[in-house]
């Protein structure tokens, strides 16, 4: 069965700072892997997807993301973090087992901005 | 092109009493969820709907009912309320299985 780990449950980072938001998941067949952000009080909004074509998968905002098969890992960055960063990033594996194509969702991380 | 829209935003009930949570997509998507999340859990599946004409359970289905009513709309029912199921709910759509999902506003639920 596939599973999603998402290092942290909350972040913090200055200003201008790296983000670095880990997401391990674990999958029997080559998976599709989601990020998505979801600001407060609104719905979840997908940041980037890999779906086994190039490895580095560039979304909005600026956010990247690199699978790493050897390392079952799909962690998200950002180089300079702003303030409307702030936010729940989620991250997701596509589902296979039986469930026709569902997402299996990581708990969260939160990201807080320090100015 | 509104996406995926849910009524209502926010619903107070008492426990026992029933509520139907309405969803609808105006992108042509086959497929249709229905998420509880609740603090520190993430988002977990109630129920799916893969195409018009059937459902299924999700991880967390206990205690609710769904109705694919067309390709564009996909109800949640709560037959009678508990304190547990005070959560936000959210729906989203697929284009297909493993596409991106679209979700819609979500519902804030409270059972006293």
């Amino acid at each position: 069965a596939q599973s999603v780990t998402q290092l942290g449950s909350h972040v913090s980072v200055s200003e201008g700072a790296l983000v670095l938001l880990r997401c391990n998941y674990s999958s029997s067949v080559p998976p599709y892997l989601f990020w998505y952000v979801q600001y407060p009080n609104q719905g979840l909004q997908l940041l980037l997807k890999y779906t086994s074509a190039a490895t580095l998968v560039k979304g909005i905002n600026g956010f990247e993301a690199e699978f790493k098969k050897s390392e079952t890992s799909f962690h998200l960055t950002k180089p300079s973090a702003h303030m409307s960063d702030a936010a729940e990033y989620f991250c997701a594996v596509s589902d296979y087992g039986g469930s026709q194509g569902n997402l299996i969702f990581g708990k969260g991380t939160k990201l807080s901005v320090k100015p | 092109n509104a996406g995926v829209t849910q009524t209502p935003k926010f619903q107070v009930l008492k426990t026992g009493q029933s509520m139907t949570l309405q969803c609808a997509q105006d992108m042509n998507h086959n497929s249709m969820y229905w998420y509880r999340q609740d603090p520190g859990m993430g988002l977990r599946l109630i129920y799916y709907s893969a195409s018009e004409g059937t459902t299924d359970k999700g991880e967390v289905p206990n205690g609710y009912n769904v109705s694919r009513l067309n390709k564009r709309e996909f109800s949640l029912r709560l037959e009678s309320a508990a304190p547990s199921q005070t959560s936000v709910y959210f729906c989203a759509s697929s284009a297909r299985d493993r596409e991106t999902q679209y979700f819609g506003p979500g519902t804030r639920l409270l059972v006293l």
